[in-house]
């Protein structure tokens, strides 16, 4: 089976910065994906890593370790609107296929 | 505007009586699939079509049917739903192949089986 571990919760300081871990176990893997979900609204894209490295977009960074099964999101000068869960989410197949989804993290930013 | 529409958005239905959320992308994406999102459980993805009469179960297809007869349409069907469907649905599409296919989701259908 697939395994998808991240914290439940998490609380930073506006300005801050935050970093939320993803651990995975897959039985396959062709690409690892971010997305923002407010309360009560559908998930929206963040980032995606499929090779090592860190992936910068804005205020919003993503690496990943292949090897080890980790990636993180890194979250720099946090807004009260960063307030959200942040799921990590698995592709396993090459043709889109399945995803598997982490139970998410809910980032509270306190001001 | 590029979208997924989900309706109903929101229903409150009774143990045993069938009923189908309906699911239509624009985008003229190959993939397609349902999720369900529960407090405390993540999304669980319920079935993907990889592209029209092509269906696969995802980790959670009980109490479950979808249908894809159009590229652009793909259906989920509760034949007798029970109080443990009670949940939030998720319907995404994205494009087929390899490179970053993000998943486009629609806005949510919120279901009640009492």
């Amino acid at each position: 089976g697939q395994n998808i571990d991240q914290p439940t919760e998490m609380t930073a300081t506006e300005g801050a910065i935050v970093q939320i871990n993803c651990t995975y176990q897959t039985s396959g893997f062709n690409g690892l994906f971010w997305y923002q979900q407010h309360a009560g609204e559908a998930p929206t894209f963040l980032s995606y890593n499929v090779l090592d490295g860190l992936e910068e977009k804005g205020r919003f960074s993503s690496f990943l370790s292949r090897s080890k099964g980790y990636s993180y999101l890194l979250l720099k000068e946090l807004q009260m609107k960063d307030s959200a869960s942040y799921l990590c989410a698995v592709r396993e197949d090459t043709n889109a296929g399945k995803s598997t989804f982490g139970d998410g993290t809910t980032l509270t930013v306190k001001p | 505007e590029a979208q997924v529409t989900q309706n109903p958005r929101y229903l409150i239905t009774v143990t045993g009586k069938k009923l189908t959320v309906t699911c239509s992308q624009n985008m003229n994406h190959e993939y397609m699939s349902w999720y369900r999102q529960d407090p405390g459980l993540g999304l669980r993805q319920i079935y993907y079509s990889m592209n029209v009469e092509v269906t696969d179960k995802g980790d959670v297809p009980e109490g479950y049917k979808v249908s894809r007869k159009e590229k652009r349409n793909f259906p989920l069907i509760l034949e007798s739903p029970s109080p443990n469907q009670t949940s939030l649905y998720f319907c995404a599409s994205s494009p087929q192949g390899t490179g970053a296919n993000v998943l486009t989701f629609g806005a949510g259908s919120r279901l009640t089986v009492l």
